[in-house]
């Protein structure tokens, strides 16, 4: 099983600033990587997939990159309604299809 | 727009089975361009996904959950549905169905691209 680890486990940032968060695989996973947004209360919403694609409605300051092991979701000049916890998902390699443990980006 | 409803009983004894149903709107469950699926997330965890099906029955499970679980189509009624047996404590969870995207030429699903507000299940005697 491909085990998916972020990090860190809680970022702390301040309204403006930027965001970068962390999600390595156990094996490569070529590009097949996706990150979701789960604010308190609600479902996951999909950001990114492909590693670096946006999802349609998703705001420019969310970008990802990486590739095999390596991702990064980086979050420019944040805004209040980003703060949230983020997970990535790889779809590399069934089964099974796996979820890191997730991100809480938390107001400094 | 697409919307994904979770229904089912939010109580279930230890040792019996947990029954949910997804009910598709603004979309087709059968279009051969998604899979639909289960995510769970117990309280205060990540997320573990449980099974994905397609409309033709085609079903990925996950391989920890698969000797418990039952998942089927009914497009008369665009629903999809989960059935996981002999549940216990740790099966305790929030339960979400979402729409499991496929793309073409590639022979499994990849992102989820669409999901339920989820229902939460309590594995209770």
């Amino acid at each position: 099983e491909k085990e998916m680890t972020q990090f860190p486990a809680t970022l702390s940032v301040s309204p403006g600033e930027s965001a970068t968060l962390s999600c390595r695989a156990s094996q490569s996973v070529g590009i097949n990587l996706a990150w979701y947004q789960q604010k308190r209360g609600q479902a996951p919403r999909l950001l990114i997939y492909g590693a670096s694609t946006r999802a349609i409605g998703i705001p420019a300051r969310f970008s990802g990159s990486g590739s095999g092991t390596d991702f990064t979701l980086t979050i420019s000049s944040l805004q209040s309604e980003d703060f949230a916890v983020y997970y990535c998902h790889q779809y590399n390699n069934w089964p099974p299809w796996t979820f890191g443990q997730g991100t809480k980006v938390e107001i400094k | 727009q697409l919307q994904l409803l979770e229904s089912g009983p939010g109580l279930v004894k230890p040792s019996e089975t947990l029954s949910l149903t997804c009910t598709i709107s603004g979309g087709s469950i059968s279009s051969g361009s998604f899979c639909w699926g289960w995510v769970r997330q117990a309280p205060g965890e990540g997320l573990e996904w449980i099974a994905s099906v397609y409309y033709t029955g085609d079903i990925y499970y996950n391989p920890s959950l698969k000797r418990r679980v039952t998942v089927s189509v009914d497009t008369s009624k665009n629903q999809f549905s989960l059935k996981l047996r002999a549940v216990t404590a740790a099966d305790t969870a929030l339960y979400y169905c979402a729409r499991h995207v496929m793309v073409r030429g590639i022979r499994t699903p990849r992102w989820f691209d669409s999901w339920g507000q989820g229902t939460l299940v309590s594995v209770t005697s």
